[in-house]
């Protein structure tokens, strides 16, 4: 089974740009989570989606969205780029959710912002 | 301060020793996960725990939850080279659409030879 995958993988954009993250979670899996990690804030939760609606958010800015297709494929969006968004964003797939069993994460896609 | 309180910060140890590493939430806890992250990668799930007392084991790692503490511990035991990373915890804490899914700072693990 292919594992979790996350494009691109690197990315750099300027202040003010907005961004599209892709994330393909494990075949048969409807649950997809992104999160961001940070040396200062560490890992924080973005929102989880399950079969094409958001189910759990964290608490981060409007400007911070995303979505799911019916193939379970989810985007994550970032409008408005800030120096502060500068960092690694992870997805994880799941069958049922994260609160009901294994996660499996993707390599991530470490973004930069100038 | 702090929802989920991770110590220690960082563990130094020698090569067949064993470890403890442990996670305190300031919240109830829904859910408490174990994750380990090599350095500039990606995370694997450890484990993930539910009930009180529930503990389980993973090869040579074994996680414990104490709910009434709402504390949980992950020890190694015989510890290798390959162990060596950084730990994350995560936690429920919520019931609602928009509650808080939270991680702790990490626990960074070096490995002696």
């Amino acid at each position: 089974k292919a594992g979790v995958t996350q494009t691109p993988r690197y990315l750099i954009k300027t202040r003010g740009q907005q961004v599209t993250l892709s994330c393909s979670p494990i075949s048969g899996h409807r649950s997809v989570s992104w999160y961001q990690q940070t040396p200062g804030q560490g890992l924080q939760f973005l929102f989880e989606y399950f079969s094409e609606t958001q189910r759990n958010k964290g608490n981060f800015p409007g400007r911070f969205s995303g979505r799911q297709f019916s193939n379970s494929r989810s985007e994550m969006n970032v409008s408005t780029l800030e120096l502060g968004d500068s960092a690694l964003y992870l997805c994880a797939s799941s069958a049922l959710g994260p609160g009901t069993g294994t996660q499996y994460f993707g390599p991530g896609t470490r973004l930069l912002v100038l | 301060s702090q929802e989920l309180e991770q110590s220690p910060q960082s563990l130094i140890v020698q090569e067949g020793k064993n470890l403890t590493i442990n996670c305190t939430s300031s919240k109830t806890l829904y859910g408490l996960y174990w994750y380990k992250q090599k350095y500039g990668e990606g995370l694997i799930f450890l484990m993930m725990l539910q009930k009180g007392g529930e503990e389980k084991s993973h090869e040579k790692i074994t996680a414990k939850l104490d709910e009434k503490k709402q504390q949980s511990s992950l020890h190694i035991t015989a510890s290798q080279p390959s162990h060596a990373g950084i730990y994350l915890c995560g936690a429920d804490i919520g019931m609602n659409r928009d509650d808080k899914i939270i991680f702790g700072k990490g626990t960074r693990l070096h490995i002696l030879p």
